[in-house]
């Protein structure tokens, strides 16, 4: 079956713009997670979504981070006015419950470029 | 806050050889610790995951050992081969028992 997509795969802005990140988790899964990568770094945790639970946004850097789920699915990164510290590739991931032992899966990512 | 610490940052091994990576953990919580395999330009794949009950858990060329008093886990890939060349991240649950916090991952170069 069709795994987990984000769009766009890359995305250059420049510093002070509002982006959009978009993921499509895997049809079924309840838990949605997004992740930050920076070069040579682990993966940063920054937010996630089960079911119609109030998110878990612990990991969001600063207030300049948001993100959404609609309908239980589709999700939405939203960083606004960019700095180039945010630069990076967005991961999604999703798993059929956020029981946090169960495997998560990931999407292709987004990478993102700050100018 | 909860850490995961992963060394080393970068293995070179002939093929043939066994590769070591190992990884700390600060929460005595965590329950969950997964291994994933990122080659270059893909996304992160589960390889191997252990849970707090058991020790060890092997599966063909891999294996994972976990020492729960010392708060440690570790992976082992035996007779490596070129393929298995790619960045390796550790992770353990969070005291939720939700998200993963994963090690800075490493990176392992096997050559032929």
């Amino acid at each position: 079956g069709a795994g987990v997509s984000q769009s766009p795969s890359n995305k250059v802005t420049e510093k002070g713009k509002d982006v959009e990140l978009r993921c499509d988790p895997i049809s079924g899964h309840t838990a949605l997670y997004w992740y930050r990568q920076s070069l040579g770094q682990g993966l940063e945790f920054l937010i996630y979504f089960q079911g119609n639970s109030a998110p878990d946004k612990s990991g969001l850097p600063s207030d300049r981070f948001s993100a959404e789920r609609t309908g239980g699915s589709v999700s939405t990164l939203t960083i606004q006015r960019t700095q180039q510290e945010d630069s990076a590739v967005y991961l999604c991931a999703s798993s059929y419950q956020a029981t946090g032992t169960e495997e998560q899966y990931f999407g292709p990512g987004t990478r993102l470029t700050v100018t | 806050g909860e850490n995961v610490e992963q060394h080393p940052s970068t293995l070179s091994v002939q093929e043939g050889d066994s590769a070591v990576i190992k990884c700390t953990y600060s929460d005595s919580a965590s329950n969950y610790f997964p291994w994933y395999k990122q080659e270059l330009g893909k996304r992160p794949q589960l390889i191997i995951d252990i849970r707090s009950n058991v020790g060890e858990k092997k599966d063909q060329r891999i294996a994972v050992t976990l020492n729960k008093t010392a708060k440690h886990f570790s992976l082992h890939i035996t007779e490596t081969q070129p393929e298995d060349s790619a960045v390796y991240f550790c992770a353990a649950s969070t005291q939720a028992g939700t998200a993963l916090i994963f090690g800075k991952g490493t990176t392992l170069s096997v050559s032929s």
